[in-house]
């Protein structure tokens, strides 16, 4: 059980705009440290999708942003495509004896 | 910027397993680097970080005491041993640089790793 907990699935119709939450607690998020967002497609390797809670690298599109509230954070997909379909992880830093850096459980998003 | 990791692995339970994790296209020394396990079927766990500049190291409660992580400068290259190793501990392995801005900004392509008798 990770100390961010992710909702196990989401969907959406392309098009659709979905979210994607991160609850943590006051021993990470609400501790104020950054929430990270990585996307993973199947059979690769993850890929960095937001930083410092809502910052996006060059090279991912403006579709996807990042917000953080208190002890929990969200990632929204707009304008959903086929390619989005992948799994989905938060990242915080934990301050409690389990670890430091922290992963959400992740959340499977599916484009129907 | 790459990180191009060695290939798979398959021990035996209690062996020690070492991945290697080669940087290019960066200064190595001016990012850490960090380790990161997932099980088949499961998701990402953090196994810990290591910053080239110094040494230092910092690992998840979990994996203290059975994993090391060091780096070899005039290499660029980042390595992680993890030892007494379990059935459990079946999965691929990623190292990703690390910057407390960007978080793990570049990803290694994976190693896996089998533990089978």
């Amino acid at each position: 059980q990770s100390v961010l907990t992710q909702p196990p699935s989401v969907s959406g119709a392309p098009g659709q705009r979905v979210t994607i939450s991160c609850t943590g607690s006051s021993s990470n998020i609400g501790a104020a440290y950054d929430v990270y967002w990585y996307q993973q497609l199947p059979g690769t390797a993850p890929k960095l999708l937001i930083y410092r809670n809502s910052n996006r690298p060059s090279g991912v599109p403006d579709r996807f942003s990042g917000s953080k509230s208190g002890t929990s954070a969200s990632l929204a997909i707009t304008g959903l495509q086929a390619e989005d379909e992948a799994d989905y992880y938060c990242q915080s830093y934990d301050l409690s004896l389990s670890g430091h850096w922290v992963f959400g459980g992740g959340t499977k998003l599916t484009v129907l | 910027v790459q990180l191009e990791q060695s290939g798979p692995e398959v021990k035996k339970p209690g062996a020690s397993v070492k991945v290697s994790c080669k940087a290019s296209g960066y200064i190595f020394s001016t990012y850490g680097i960090s380790w990161v396990r997932q099980a088949p079927g499961q998701g990402l766990e953090w196994m810990g970080w290591i910053n080239p500049y110094n040494g230092n190291t910092d690992f998840a409660q979990k994996f203290q005491g059975r994993v090391t992580m060091t780096t070899d400068t005039s290499t660029t290259t980042a390595y992680m041993i993890l030892r007494s190793l379990r059935f459990d501990d079946t999965a691929v392995f990623y190292c990703a640089r690390y910057s407390t801005t960007y978080g793990l900004d570049v990803w290694g392509q994976g190693t896996t790793v089998t533990v089978s008798s």
